[in-house]
């Protein structure tokens, strides 16, 4: 069965320093997987996908299929960037298209 | 446009109790999904509609929740008779083709608690 693991349930890092958001997962089959960040008082947006490869709002994460991880990398943290962020893996079960969420790491931002 | 919209975004009941969740979805998406996250828990695949039928409901949990999406516009999640554990955020997505998360577009989500 598919695994999300985020290790951490709070980050606190200062302003300016590099932050990285641990994702572990587990799944038999090819991995899509994706980040997903919920801001105070906002909805759940998807934040990025390593299918595309791209950087959001100075934020990257690479899939390494060897240590079965996506980890959420940013050089210099900001006060903007605290939020809840979610690993998720997409797959296919039952006819549908399911997201596997981990628990999620409360990322706090010092001033 | 228009985003997810849930209804109502909190909810304290008495165990025991019925309540009903809405979810008016995109306007034009045929999927619609919900989800919820249990206190210290993950957030977990309920079920999937594509238009009014049910795609998948291996994620609900008993038989104490019904999910209608009458004429294939908004969907209704009701739990009868409520129970503590019961509590959490319930979320709704919608979807215009199914098989692509990029897609996918979360409402703000109810906050059921169940005393």
């Amino acid at each position: 069965a598919q695994r999300v693991t985020q290790p951490e349930k709070l980050l606190s890092v200062f302003k300016g320093a590099p932050v990285e958001l641990k994702c572990n997962y587990s799944y038999s089959g090819s991995p899509e997987l994706f980040w997903y960040v919920q801001y105070s008082r906002q909805r759940l947006q998807l934040l990025l996908r390593h299918i595309s490869r791209e950087s959001i709002k100075g934020f990257t994460a690479d899939l390494n299929k060897g240590e079965t991880s996506f980890h959420l990398k940013k050089p210099f943290a900001q006060e903007e960037d605290s939020a809840m962020y979610y690993c998720a893996l997409a797959y296919s079960g039952a006819g549908s298209y399911q997201l596997t969420f981990g628990k999620g790491t409360k990322l706090s931002v010092i001033p | 446009e228009a985003g997810v919209t849930q209804f109502p975004s909190h909810s304290v009941i008495e165990k025991g109790q019925t309540v009903t969740l809405r979810c008016d979805p995109i306007s034009g998406h045929d999927n619609l999904y919900w989800y919820r996250r249990v206190m210290g828990k993950e957030i977990k695949f309920l079920l999937h509609f594509v238009k009014e039928s049910k795609q998948d409901e291996s994620g609900m949990p008993n038989n104490r929740f019904l999910a209608e999406r009458t004429g294939g516009t908004y969907s209704t999640l009701k739990v009868q008779p409520a129970e503590l554990e019961d509590s959490g955020v319930y979320f709704c997505a919608s979807s215009q083709d199914w098989g692509t998360v990029y897609g996918y577009t979360f409402g703000s989500g109810t906050r059921l608690t169940v005393v």
